[in-house]
């Protein structure tokens, strides 16, 4: 069946560090891949997608590109910032109708 | 303009009631879900509603019941409460079917069973 496995949090970066949050996939077919983001006490909000491979998608100064040689979508920002604590969760929607989630990685920015 | 809302965003309720969340969406979107998300925040999908006809069904239990009086609305409805259905429910809508269309979420209602 389809799955996603994210990397085990939390993650605890302090301001302007780099950030990268490791995602990959098993899928039947050719799925589409979303990062959603949850803040504190709030809901989903879609971050970015990418629906082919070799897609990149980018917002807010997210990235995480489409990899079918190796069944990855991984999140980076080059500088993060507070306000960006936050459980981001990976996603895959391979046609069935429904989001296939990862276990999400919370992240915690220090000042 | 809220494109997906739920209503309560909070409910604390005995174990036993019967409960409802409301759910409606503005976006003209013709499939709409259910989500839960557990204590650890692992988010599965409960049901999905597709121009008012159930489309998946996540083996959820028959005290579950989804109600989608048309597109834009689809209510959760769940008899006997258990300690174990605290949770946050999470509806949402996307366009239609295709795996490139985007699932849009509303705020999340938070059920706690006491």
């Amino acid at each position: 069946g389809n799955s996603v496995t994210q990397m085990e949090g939390p993650v605890t970066l302090s301001e302007e560090a780099f950030l990268t949050i490791n995602c990959t996939y098993t899928a039947t077919g050719y799925p589409s891949l979303f990062w959603y983001v949850q803040y504190p006490g709030e809901g989903l909000q879609l971050l970015l997608k990418a629906t082919k491979a070799d897609d990149k998608g980018s917002n807010k100064g997210f990235e995480a590109t489409y990899r079918k040689e190796t069944t990855s979508f991984h999140l980076e920002k080059g500088s993060v910032q507070v306000s960006d604590s936050a459980v981001y969760f990976c996603a895959l929607n391979s046609g069935s109708e429904k989001l296939v989630f990862g276990k999400g990685t919370k992240l915690t920015v220090n000042p | 303009d809220t494109a997906v809302s739920q209503t309560p965003k909070y409910l604390v309720t005995q174990m036993g009631n019967d409960k409802s969340i409301k759910c409606e969406q503005n976006l003209g979107h013709d499939t709409m879900y259910w989500y839960k998300q557990d204590s650890k925040k692992f988010l599965k999908i409960m049901f999905s509603y597709n121009n008012k006809e159930l489309i998946i069904n996540e083996t959820v239990p028959n005290r579950f019941s989804p109600k989608s009086p048309d597109k834009a609305h689809l209510n959760l409805h769940i008899n006997s409460l258990e300690l174990g259905d605290s949770a946050v429910y999470f509806c949402a809508s996307s366009r239609g079917q295709g795996n490139g269309n985007t699932i849009y979420f509303g705020e999340g209602s938070w059920l706690t069973v006491v």
